[in-house]
Formats: structure tokens, C-alpha cells, sequence
């Protein structure tokens, strides 16, 4: 299974700002895909990157994927005060589960 | 297009209790994964079904939890008898094949 892991665990920013967050994993992936949890609710699903994609962009996000260093970012433009929230990243191996990381936790101050 | 859908959304039980979550996935959806998720951590897998079949419970505490998902569709997952350590927010998922997966609300588990 590939388990995600973010970094950094906690990252606080001004509304306007770009929020930089980083995912790295162990081992060969087909895809690699970005969620986001506000609190007390269920994880929502923002973009998935191909392991033949670079970089993608859906919105204010823009995703990263160096497969050569088994790593991938998340960029978020112009934050606002509702992109508060965590932020998981996960590696997906054809058939094996995702495993997920303990997030990223974004505050986003107005 | 109705989302995954989890009850009940809180429970509290005293331990030794027996609980009961349920979830009914997107329609469509023929994969279909119940999480554990602790005070701030991320998401871990308990079982994951394709259709009827539980294709990975290798994360399951056999001992005490037990799932099924009769008719490919809806899922409940038991908890009998729970323990104190078994308070946190069980979320349901589904998918097609292994593509994104959709999210429930999630149920809050308390066990005092």
C-alpha cells in the first residue's frame, strides 16, 4: 500500500496568500490523489495526478508530481478563509488501498 | 446525485456496549471502504468490499468488529462489544473500481 505523507503537519497563512503543501511516498504509483477534511466532516476529493502527468491545475489548485523523487505538492492560490482545513495526500497502486498520512492542517487567517 | 450517505451521525455507548454503524454508497459504486479515523490523524482503512466481496479486512480487529455488505450495496459495520479505544469517527467511502473515492459524513463514536 502506499501511505502518503505530508508535510508540513501544520501551516498557518493571510487570506490571499499561496499555501504550499507537500506529499512524498515509498513506492511505485499509477496515481496519486489530493483530499481535503473540514473538521468534523468527511474527506472530499480535490484532484488526482497520473504518474505520466507533471503537473495539473483544477481552480486555485495546482498540483506537482516528481516521480523521480517519489514526491508531489499541493499549491493552493489566493487562500481564502474556507480553504481552512486538513489537507491529505494518498498513492494509489492499481488495486491496493489508499493509505493516508496524518494531513496537513491549514489555517487560512482573514 | 445524493452523496454517500452514513447513520447514525453521533453515538455514545457505554463499553461492552454492542454498535452498529450503517452506509449506503453512490449508486453505481461497486467498491465500497470503511475507515477509522483518531483525533488527528488520517483516515485508516478497517475493510474494503468489491461488490459483495471483502476483498482487504487484513486491518480489521476480528476479535470485535464484523461487516457486511449482503447485496452489494448497502454496508453495515458492527462493533461487539466495544472498548474504550474504539472512540473515534468511522467514515464510510465509495468508488468506482479504484478511481476517487466519495466520502460519508462519517459517524462520531464515543465509548465511555
Amino acid at each position: 500500500s502506499q501511505q502518503g505523507e505530508e508535510d508540513p503537519q501544520a501551516l498557518s497563512i493571510q487570506e490571499g496568500e499561496n499555501a504550499t503543501m507537500n506529499c512524498s511516498y515509498k513506492t511505485s504509483i499509477n496515481n496519486l490523489q489530493w483530499y481535503r477534511q473540514n473538521s468534523g466532516r468527511g474527506l472530499v476529493h480535490l484532484i488526482l495526478i497520473r504518474s505520466n502527468e507533471r503537473e495539473k491545475h483544477s481552480g486555485r489548485l495546482r498540483v506537482t508530481l516528481d516521480t523521480s523523487k517519489k514526491s508531489s505538492s499541493l499549491l493552493i492560490t489566493a487562500s481564502r478563509a474556507a480553504d481552512t482545513a486538513s489537507y491529505f495526500c494518498a498513492g494509489n497502486s492499481g488495486n491496493t488501498p489508499l493509505v493516508f498520512g496524518k494531513g496537513t492542517r491549514l489555517s487560512v487567517i482573514a | 446525485e445524493a452523496g454517500v450517505v452514513q447513520s447514525p451521525r453521533y453515538k455514545i455507548i457505554e463499553k461492552k456496549q454492542p454498535v452498529a454503524f450503517w452506509c449506503n454508497p453512490i449508486s453505481g459504486h461497486n467498491t465500497l471502504y470503511w475507515y477509522r479515523q483518531n483525533l488527528g490523524q488520517g483516515p485508516e482503512l478497517l475493510i474494503r468490499y468489491e461488490n459483495e466481496e471483502a476483498v482487504d479486512d487484513s486491518q480489521l480487529p476480528k476479535d470485535r468488529f464484523s461487516a457486511e455488505r449482503l447485496k452489494g450495496v448497502d454496508s453495515t459495520l458492527k462493533i461487539q462489544p466495544a472498548e474504550l479505544g474504539d472512540s473515534a469517527v468511522y467514515l464510510c467511502a465509495s468508488s468506482v473500481q479504484y478511481n476517487e473515492q466519495f466520502f460519508g459524513p462519517g459517524t462520531r463514536l464515543t465509548v465511555l
